[in-house]
């Protein structure tokens, strides 16, 4: 089955923690996404990669890092910067075009703070 | 930049009633539009899009969407809702020829089918 996976479904952090988000995906895409969903407020986005070891920030990436060593893998770290965590993450993917692209999402990893 | 607003925040439907949701959009160039759902505990999926050519886009499960230009619109209809309808639709918009990475979403609608 194509598609994009993330994990874990739940997470919780502590106070002064790192927490790393993972998504992978098997379609082969090469553009990929977070985003960050809070209740009323939409989707925004955190970070994107067009292509493997390169990354650009979003709207929001203060208190976010990412890497893209693979093409299929863009994990997303929410540092102890960032200082109101608790969200719903998303993680998309697509083929990149200036005309006519297309994203789709992973079933997201709902963050909580202890 | 671009914006995108969703003016119903909560809409509350009986089974078998028309739907129309609202999508209105600034940006004075050309665009791609989206609609997305969220079913309850399920991922966001695409409900159908808009690139160029006919400007009546139908969708799956019965969705369609129209965009007119002049309105800025995209609005989401479907005939007669059903009970599995109940989600949360999110519109979306991005400049054509700027890339997926100028995507942006409006708020959302939840929309509550009571059977």
């Amino acid at each position: 089955d194509g598609g994009i996976t993330q994990s874990p479904k739940y997470l919780f952090r502590k106070e002064g923690q790192n927490v790393t988000l993972s998504c992978e995906q098997n379609l082969n895409h090469d553009a990929m996404y977070w985003y960050r969903q809070d209740p009323g407020q939409g989707l925004r986005l955190i970070y994107y990669s067009q292509i493997v070891n390169d990354f650009q920030k979003g709207d929001i990436a203060e208190g976010y890092s990412v890497s893209r060593e693979k093409k299929e893998s863009f994990p997303l770290t929410v540092t102890s910067a960032q200082k109101n965590p608790t969200a719903f993450y998303l993680c998309a993917s697509s083929i990149p075009s200036l005309l006519e692209e297309t994203q789709y999402f992973g079933p997201g990893t709902r963050l909580l703070v202890l | 930049a671009q914006s995108v607003s969703q003016h119903n925040h909560h809409v509350i439907l009986s089974e078998a009633a028309s739907l129309e949701l609202g999508c209105n959009y600034s940006y004075g160039g050309t665009v791609n539009l989206f609609w997305y759902v969220q079913y309850p505990g399920q991922h966001l999926q695409l409900l159908l899009k808009y690139f160029s050519g006919d400007p009546l886009v139908k969708g799956i499960k019965g969705f369609e969407a129209e965009f007119i230009k002049s309105k800025f619109s995209f609005n989401l209809r479907k005939p007669s809702v059903q009970w599995s309808d109940t989600a949360e639709y999110f519109c979306a918009v991005n400049a054509r020829n700027f890339g997926n990475e100028k995507l942006t979403f409006g708020t959302g609608t939840r929309l509550t089918i009571i059977p």
